[in-house]
């Protein structure tokens, strides 16, 4: 597996509390992403990192945010948890897309994922 | 706006017969493609890739795939299925497309399963 640690694994917190999730990597890859995966829905992108403090939106970024003050280091903070946020989240890191003539594939490589439960 | 999407939830195969699961895409430019699997309780696990090159690519355990971009499809093939590829199967796409390429975005997953 590619250096990927995820904290904690599980949670369960209440609703209305703060939750950061942490996402830490030894690959020295420059993008990371943050996932929350459902049935039905597959993978849906929350947020992404380009570069140290250099941050995106996803698909679905409502209620969370994120920062990036280190290369390996990636949290996903939901300010306020709502049982909606429920679900397994995936960090995932990947080489940059652009960097095509290193012959880089570009595919990410994902941790083993946060079950995050909201009561 | 790239999307992937995964017109199958279930796909069941005995084992030993080839099995197919398949991905359209679509995207503004050109894709980067990919097949990922997961089993219970794990992350995703990257299976192959298509970048540019030969439409059919071969990836890990057996697993291949054809790039068609006529169809704008994405299949994944095996020629002989195993009790153990029963897992969920994601397609993801890149678009090469100037700022739409840091996004990879996922289909929303094929359960496979291979009956003995």
């Amino acid at each position: 597996d590619a250096g990927i640690t995820q904290s904690p694994r599980h949670k369960v917190t209440e609703t209305g509390t703060p939750v950061t999730l942490r996402c830490h990597q030894t690959e020295n890859h420059r993008y990371m992403y943050w996932y929350r995966q459902d049935p039905g829905h597959g993978l849906r992108l929350i947020h992404y990192s380009y570069g140290v403090k250099d941050t995106d939106k996803g698909e679905v970024s409502d209620g969370y945010s994120v920062s990036r003050s280190k290369t390996e280091d990636f949290l996903l903070t939901l300010e306020s948890a709502t049982s909606s946020q429920t679900s397994v989240y995936f960090c995932a890191i990947s080489e940059s897309p652009y960097v095509r003539d290193r012959g880089l594939g570009t595919e990410a490589f994902f941790g083993q994922g946060t079950r995050l439960t909201v009561v | 706006a790239q999307s992937v999407a995964q017109p199958e939830d279930q796909v069941n195969v005995a084992e030993g017969n080839p099995l197919t699961v398949k991905c359209t895409y679509s995207v503004s430019g050109n894709p980067y493609l990919f097949w990922y699997v997961q089993y219970p309780n794990r992350g995703l696990q990257f299976l192959l890739k298509y970048i540019t090159g030969d439409n059919l690519v071969k990836g890990s355990y057996g697993f291949e795939a054809e790039f068609n971009k006529s169809q704008t499809s994405f299949h994944l093939k095996k020629p002989s299925a195993l009790v153990s590829d029963s897992a969920l199967y994601f397609c993801a796409v890149r678009d090469i497309h100037a700022g739409s390429a840091r996004q990879l975005t996922f289909g929303s997953g094929t359960q496979l399963t291979v009956l003995p």
